[in-house]
């Protein structure tokens, strides 16, 4: 089945830096990403995804790209904001109703 | 109404008790998830139920049955538990399927088991 692996567990940038988390997937039949952010005490939101057909995404400060060859796809947050503190997951989908999710990685903004 | 609900918020309960988990989505989606999160870990899918019907089950143990009586409504009954049960319970949603869909979370239920 597929597996997802998602690095770094921890990560801790400058407010005003750049955040980016990295994910592999094993599955190449997956075709869609999502990513998700989760705050303490509160439920999982989805913050972008992308589909097998595309390369890269962007949402104002956040954008995710997908190497389908090398299956791996990462996740970017430029200019960090102490709101960007969270576990971010990634996730895969390799059929149409499982979401496989990475480990997580908690990202600390610092002043 | 863009909302997945769920009640209750917060249950404590015996290993002898029986509980049922709601969850409820007025968005028309075909497909209703629960899964179990453990703290500072991802979320586990444990069923998906599509169109009122089980179409996964992750292998998971009896005291927990899941139930669809509409397609609004998705229950999980629990009997039995053990503490290790404790979690964050979250329900979701999606219309379509994944490749072309989000899937929305509700805000869980924490369950506590003494």
């Amino acid at each position: 089945g597929e597996n997802v692996e998602q690095h770094p567990s921890t990560l801790s940038v400058q407010e005003g830096d750049s955040a980016v988390i990295k994910c592999t997937y094993s599955d190449s039949a997956s075709n869609y990403f999502p990513w998700y952010k989760q705050e303490l005490g509160k439920r999982p939101q989805l913050i972008i995804d992308i589909r097998s057909n595309v390369g890269e995404k962007k949402d104002q400060r956040i954008a995710v790209t997908l190497n389908k060859t090398a299956k791996h796809f990462s996740l970017h947050i430029t200019e960090t904001q102490p709101e960007d503190s969270a576990v971010y997951f990634c996730a895969a989908s390799n059929r149409d109703d499982k979401i496989i999710f990475g480990k997580g990685t908690r990202l600390h903004i610092l002043p | 109404d863009t909302e997945v609900t769920q009640t209750p918020k917060h249950l404590v309960m015996g290993m002898t008790n029986k509980k049922s988990l709601k969850c409820e989505q007025h968005m028309g989606h075909r497909a209703m998830y629960w899964y179990k999160q453990k703290a500072k870990k991802p979320p586990e899918l444990m069923f998906v139920y599509s169109y009122e019907k089980l179409s996964i089950n992750e292998s998971v143990p009896s005291r927990f049955s899941p139930e669809c009586p509409n397609s609004s409504l998705l229950n999980l009954h629990l009997h039995a538990l053990q503490p290790e049960d404790s979690a964050l319970y979250l329900c979701a949603s999606m219309e379509g399927s994944l490749g072309t869909d989000t899937q929305y979370f509700g805000p869980g239920t924490r369950l506590t088991v003494l």
